[in-house]
C-alpha cells in the first residue's frame, strides 16, 4: 500500500506540450511538496502546500502550476514544456510544515524532446 | 549557492567495514539535519535525523554525528552491508516553515 504515489512514472513529450503529474498521499499528512532533481542531482523544493494552501513557491517559472484539490492530492501542471524541464520530479508529504521528515513518491522522469 | 555540501560523489566500502559519509553546511540557521537513502527508480526514504541540541544520534547500525562549530555532520554505517548500497542525501532545515535543503548525494557501494 503505497504511502505517496505519483503518476506517471515516465513521461516523454515534445517541446511546447502541456503535461500534468499527479500525486496522492494516504498518510493523512497536512503538507505536500514538489521537488525537482535536475541533471546535477540536486533535489530542490519547488512548491509546498499546507492544507490546500500554498506556503512555499520557490523561483519556479509560472509555466509550472500546482493544484491541490484536497490535502491528500497535489498535482503539477506544466505548460509549454522546454528542454530544460527534463528532470525527475518528486512529490513528498509531511505531517507538519516545518522540521518534518518527508515521505517521497518514487518520482516522475520527465524527458522533453 | 550550495548551502548543503556533500563533497564525495561516491564511496566504496568492503562489506563488514565502516562507511562514513560526510556533509557540510554553510547556513548557521540550520538546526535540524536528516539523512535520506535512495535506491534507483525510487524516492528518497528517511534514514535518521539529529537536532542541533545533540551531537550524536544512533539507530541500529546507523549513527549521525553533528559538529556545529565546524558545521559538519557525518553518517556512520557499521557494519556495512551490500543492501546499504544506495545514494545518501544529507538535508538540513531551519526554524519555521523552511523547506529541507538537500545536498547532491553520495553514492555508496558496499562490496561483498
Amino acid at each position: 500500500d503505497t504511502a505517496v504515489s505519483q503518476t506517471p512514472k515516465y513521461l516523454v513529450t515534445q517541446m511546447g506540450n502541456d503535461k500534468s503529474i499527479k500525486c496522492e498521499q494516504n498518510l493523512g499528512h497536512d503538507t505536500m511538496y514538489w521537488y525537482k532533481q535536475d541533471s546535477k542531482k540536486f533535489l530542490k523544493i519547488m512548491f509546498s502546500y499546507n492544507n490546500k494552501e500554498l506556503i512555499i513557491n520557490e523561483t519556479v517559472p509560472n509555466r509550472f502550476s500546482p493544484k491541490s484539490p484536497d490535502k491528500a492530492h497535489l498535482n503539477l501542471h506544466i505548460n509549454s514544456l522546454e528542454l530544460g524541464d527534463s528532470a525527475v520530479y518528486f512529490c513528498a508529504s509531511s505531517q507538519g510544515a516545518g522540521y518534518e521528515k518527508l515521505f517521497f513518491g518514487s518520482g516522475t522522469q520527465l524527458s522533453v524532446l | 549557492d550550495q548551502q548543503v555540501k556533500q563533497n564525495s560523489p561516491s564511496l566504496s566500502v568492503q562489506e563488514g567495514r565502516i562507511s562514513i559519509l560526510n556533509c557540510d553546511y554553510t547556513n548557521s540557521m540550520f538546526d535540524y539535519f536528516l539523512w535520506y537513502k535512495k535506491y534507483p527508480a525510487e524516492g528518497p526514504t528517511f534514514l535518521i535525523s539529529i537536532s542541533s541540541i545533540k551531537d550524536k544520534n544512533e539507530d541500529g547500525r546507523f549513527t549521525v554525528f553533528l559538529n556545529k562549530s565546524a558545521k559538519h555532520l557525518s553518517l556512520h554505517i557499521v557494519p556495512s552491508q551490500p543492501g546499504d548500497s544506495a545514494v545518501y542525501f544529507c538535508a538540513a532545515s531551519g526554524a519555521g516553515n523552511t523547506p529541507l535543503v538537500f545536498g547532491k548525494g553520495t553514492r555508496l557501494s558496499v562490496i561483498a
